[in-house]
């Protein structure tokens, strides 16, 4: 079993729809991060968070540390938002795991 | 906000050839990077962690003298994939612990673009 699991493992959206992608772990952390790969393989760190919710632009990612629990919204989604997003936990000492991602395709 | 910027985005090498892949923080002080190999349609996998100043720790089957890693300033780290075979191709990143009080992040961490490799 992997420590980090991620659903759904594959989306498709129409445009403007509102999307939820969940994370869910079995350790214990000090940090989790939502990441955003693209087709190219680049990745863009979207939050690190350590409780509650935080917010950037269309993008909201909220944390559960008692139910070890993460979830990334998306809202007004849109077709550039069509990439892999990673969910990667830190453990206290430092060792990151991943997530396998995510794949979302929004559709115009 | 903290960047890191790693380079080359993409390269393509020549089997038997070696491959220098550089990570840089631009606006903190990074003590540990890690660097990470991303197969296809697969989870990130680290490979080892890199101290400035010290030998790199490498993840149990990785091999060290294949993934040279020199850490020589709290700003650059670089991995060295040396005699590269087709089997080397992948997505290799980075990512860089901010050193405490240096920089925006508030001892934070911070992924590079990453860099994809193919060796014909």
């Amino acid at each position: 079993k992997n420590e980090v699991e991620q659903s759904p493992q594959n989306l498709t959206a129409q445009e403007g729809e509102f999307i939820t992608i969940n994370c869910s772990y079995s350790v214990g952390i000090s940090a989790l991060h939502w990441l955003q790969q693209h087709p190219g393989g680049g990745i863009v760190s979207l939050f690190m968070l350590s409780s509650g919710k935080k917010k950037h632009g269309r993008l909201i990612a909220t944390i559960n540390i008692q139910e070890k629990h993460s979830s990334l919204h998306i809202t007004a989604s849109h077709p550039r938002d069509s990439a892999v997003y990673i969910c990667a936990v830190r453990r206290i000492g430092n060792q990151f795991y991943f997530g396998t991602g995510t794949s979302l395709t929004v559709i115009p | 906000g903290a960047v890191v910027s790693q380079h080359p985005s993409r390269v393509i090498c020549k089997s038997g050839t070696s491959v220098k892949i550089e990570c840089r923080s631009l606006d903190f002080q990074a003590t540990t990077m890690f660097w990470y190999r991303q197969f296809p349609k697969q989870s990130l996998m680290l490979m080892a962690t890199s101290n400035e100043g010290s030998k790199a720790t490498y993840e149990q089957g990785v091999e060290k003298d294949k993934f040279l890693i020199n850490h020589a300033s709290l700003t650059l780290s670089t991995l060295t994939v040396t005699s590269a075979h087709p089997e080397d191709s992948s997505f290799y990143i980075c990512s860089a612990r901010e050193t405490p009080g240096t920089g925006v992040l508030g001892y934070g961490y911070t992924f590079g673009s990453g860099t994809r490799l193919t060796v014909v």
